[in-house]
Parts: C-alpha cells; sequence; structure tokens
C-alpha cells in the first residue's frame, strides 16, 4: 500500500512568489496534518484537517499560509507572497482518524527554498 | 503548551555498544510521549509510544523507553546499536485533549560507527 505522497519533492522559488505544496494521504485515512521542519528544528504544527474542515489552524504563522482539503482526501498547503524565512521542509502526515492511537504517518516532504 | 528537550544534539556510538538518548519534556497538562525516527531521506516514522499504562514501553528494532512522570523524563535505550540504526531520532508529546498536535524536540542525531 502506498504511503503519504507529497509533492514536489523539491521547489526553489523567488521571493514574493506563490507557491502550492500538494499532499496525498493514505487512502481510508480522515485525518490530515501538515508540518514544517527548519533547518536544525523539530517539526513544528501547522494545521490539522479531520475530514475536509480545519480543525485546528492555530500553527499556520500568518495569512500568507492557507490550506485546503476540498475532498477530504488530497490538501494543498499555499503561501502566498513567499519570504526567505519560509525556506523550510513542509511535511505532510495522516492518521485512520483524529490521532487515537498517537501514530501519525509522514510523507517524506517538500523542500522550499525562496531566494 | 507542552515543550521537549533533547539534550544531544548527536551521539557517535560504536556498533554493538549500548546507547541511551535523552527527553525531558514540560507540561500543564498529562500528556502522550513519542518517539519518532527520520532514517536518510525517509520520512519519519512511529518508533514507540507511550499512551498510559506500564511505563516501560517496546517499539521497533529493539528500541525501548521508560517514562519517568517524576523526572519528566522519556529517555529512548538500545542494548547493542546496529550500523542501520544511524538515523534522526525526535522525541515528542502531546496533550490527552489535543492528541494530534506534537511538540517534537529539535532531534539527536545518531551516527553508529562500524
Amino acid at each position: 500500500g502506498a504511503g503519504v505522497s507529497q509533492t514536489p519533492s523539491n521547489k526553489v522559488t523567488e521571493k514574493g512568489k506563490y507557491v502550492e505544496l500538494r499532499c496525498d494521504p493514505i487512502s481510508g485515512h480522515t485525518a490530515l496534518y501538515w508540518y514544517r521542519q527548519s533547518l536544525g528544528q523539530g517539526p513544528e504544527f501547522l494545521i490539522y484537517f479531520q475530514g475536509t474542515g480545519a480543525a485546528d489552524d492555530s500553527g499556520l504563522p500568518n495569512d500568507r499560509f492557507f490550506a485546503v482539503r476540498p475532498e477530504g482526501s488530497v490538501s494543498t498547503l499555499k503561501i502566498q507572497r513567499t519570504e526567505r524565512g519560509d525556506s523550510a521542509v513542509y511535511l505532510c502526515a495522516s492518521s485512520p482518524n483524529q490521532g487515537s492511537t498517537g501514530e501519525l504517518f509522514f510523507g517524506e516532504g517538500s523542500r522550499l527554498t525562496v531566494l | 503548551a507542552q515543550s521537549v528537550t533533547q539534550l544531544d544534539s548527536q551521539v557517535p556510538v560504536f556498533e554493538e555498544a549500548p546507547v541511551e538518548l535523552r527527553c525531558n519534556y514540560s507540561s500543564s497538562v498529562s500528556v502522550y510521549l513519542f518517539w519518532y525516527v527520520q532514517y536518510p531521506n525517509q520520512g519519519l516514522q512511529l518508533l514507540l509510544k507511550y499512551l498510559s499504562g506500564s511505563t516501560l514501553v517496546k517499539g521497533i528494532n529493539g528500541f525501548e523507553a521508560e517514562f519517568n512522570k517524576s523526572q519528566t523524563s522519556f529517555h529512548l535505550r538500545k542494548p547493542s546499536v546496529h550500523i542501520s540504526d544511524t538515523a534522526e531520532y525526535f522525541c515528542a508529546v502531546s496533550g490527552l485533549g489535543s492528541n494530534y498536535k506534537l511538540t517534537f524536540g529539535k532531534g539527536t542525531l545518531l551516527t553508529v560507527n562500524p
């Protein structure tokens, strides 16, 4: 069975540009999570979806960041007017439901570099 | 809110030696505790977790960890490491009411040398 798939694996963009990062969770997983991992740091929570709705978006750093999951499966993280400080690895994870067993299944991440 | 401190950023050891990776946490509420491992060019995967019950938990690949509430620690141990254990290890915590929101430490890079 396929794991969590994230595309692109690498994205280089210029400051001020718009970026979309895609996550395809494990089939049947209703919960989906986005985390961000900056260099030398552990992953930091951004947003959690249960089904189509964002149940907790308290980790999004500002209003330039937005995420959607319109059909309850694939999710897209959108970053407007990118800044050099947005450079990081963006991790997506999924779980069968709201993390009841505590196990999140992570993708390999999308590495974003803002020049 | 929770926080996690991994006391060692890098731990070099020789093959077949024992290893302990230290993790301390801070929280105002009861917590769940996890260790995740990230092998080179792979995603994070769960190594083991403490949810409740026995404070000694066993995970994959011969790793174990012990939850110590009084010392707010959750140290990871393995009695004899292999070259293939070389990876970055992350300790994480979540509150019982928000178990989807993991707070991670900065990670410990375990390097096993021949």
